[in-house]
Order: C-alpha cells, then sequence, then structure tokens
C-alpha cells in the first residue's frame, strides 16, 4: 500500500464547476495535510494547509479532512481554465518526523 | 521577502562527472529539504537538514549522493559520478519550522549526458 495514494486521473471539469480532488494515507499518525498545485515544468506551489478535522476555507479552495479515514480532500469552485493543473497531496506524519511524503498527483483539466 | 533560491536552474553533465546543487532558504528558514522528481513521477524525499545537521536522510541513495548545509551559505546536494538515471529535476524546500508549511524553490534541472 503506497504511503499517500491519489487518483492520478486525468480529471476533466467544465468551467464554473467544482474539481474535487481526494487523497488517502496510509499513516495514522500524521498530523499534517497540505495540497500543492504544480504546473507543468514548474515547481509546487503550496495553496492550502490543514492540520484538524473538518473544513478548511481559503477563497475558491476548500480542504477536508477527516482523521478517523484517513482522508483528506480539495474541492475548487468556480474552476478556471487556470487551475489546470497537477495537484499533489503531502503529508506530514507524527512530531518529530518533518519529512513531506506526496501522492503522485492528480492531473486535472478545466474545459473552458 | 525572496522564495526559495536554486541554482542552477538547469545543468548538464556527462556521465561520470560531478553535480553540485545550491539552496537558499527563504529568510527566517532553519529546515531544509531536498526533493527529486523524475519525469512523469511523483515528488521523492531525499533528505532533510537543519544547520549544520542532517536530520533524516533515509531518502538519499546509499552512493554517490550527499547533501549539507553549513552554517554560513547555501544547502548543497551533491552527486558524484552521475549516472544517466540521476537526470532529474530537484526541488529544495525551505521551513520555519518543524510541522509548518514548506515552500519550494524553482528546482534544477539536472541532464546527464
Amino acid at each position: 500500500q503506497k504511503e499517500v495514494e491519489q487518483n492520478s486521473g486525468p480529471l476533466s471539469v467544465p468551467e464554473g464547476a467544482i474539481a474535487s480532488l481526494n487523497c488517502t494515507y496510509s499513516d495514522r499518525g500524521s498530523q499534517s495535510f497540505f495540497w500543492y498545485r504544480q504546473y507543468s515544468g514548474k515547481s509546487p506551489e503550496l495553496i492550502m494547509s490543514i492540520y484538524s478535522n473538518g473544513d478548511k476555507e481559503d477563497g475558491r479552495f476548500t480542504a477536508q479532512l477527516n482523521k478517523a479515514s484517513q482522508y483528506v480532500s480539495l474541492l475548487i469552485r468556480d474552476s478556471q481554465p487556470s487551475d489546470s493543473a497537477t495537484y499533489l497531496c503531502a503529508v506530514k506524519s507524527n512530531f518529530g518526523n518533518e519529512k513531506l511524503t506526496f501522492g503522485t498527483g492528480t492531473r486535472l483539466t478545466i474545459i473552458p | 521577502n525572496a522564495g526559495v533560491m536554486q541554482n542552477p536552474r538547469h545543468l548538464v553533465r556527462r556521465r561520470g562527472q560531478e553535480a553540485r546543487l545550491r539552496c537558499s532558504p527563504m529568510k527566517g528558514h532553519s529546515h531544509v529539504y531536498w526533493y527529486r522528481q523524475l519525469p512523469e513521477e511523483g515528488l521523492k524525499f531525499m533528505v532533510y537538514l537543519q544547520k549544520e545537521n542532517i536530520i533524516d536522510e533515509s531518502g538519499m541513495p546509499k552512493e554517490r549522493f550527499s547533501a549539507e548545509f553549513p552554517k554560513e551559505g547555501p544547502s548543497i546536494l551533491r552527486i558524484q559520478q552521475v549516472v544517466r538515471g540521476d537526470s532529474a529535476a530537484y526541488f529544495c524546500a525551505s521551513s520555519p519550522g518543524r510541522a509548518t508549511e514548506a515552500f519550494f524553490g524553482q528546482g534544477t534541472r539536472l541532464t546527464v549526458v
């Protein structure tokens, strides 16, 4: 079992719709969760972090965390063509282990 | 506030040469992480350093690869006797402390010919 799993996609979403990206992780001791966006040939860009169960909203982005189910998701409302990118889920384990473990990413395409 | 600075952005080396990749963390950040991304693959952790200390090198290949983060100056990832399989994008990230957000530099694209 991979430590962090994401559906590789591609995920195609019409412009203006909600894009839903999902991630599961295997380490129950994980404490910190992050979503990065990576455009082709570019570096990962942090877009959301979440540390406790529930929802966290920032503009058009909402991160959701459910530690009991070991599940974290990212919702993008009012999707724009500029949101087309690969979205990487990253997890930090329990305190003391600062390594970020990444999923392989979900490629999102917003269709105009 | 400048971001994480990596140089060079592109590096071409012949097989058997040495590659040195440099990373200057964001101002106020004392934690540095190195990741490697092979084409069409995910980011793989290599090493985590604080000033003058290697904290976690569990992702580093046992041979030819080394990293340092001296008291003064940038963090260096060194690859000796490069082989074609070392061709990848190498990203550095930094954070201000434990359990905090990490920000990535623009990466160094290493090509071994």
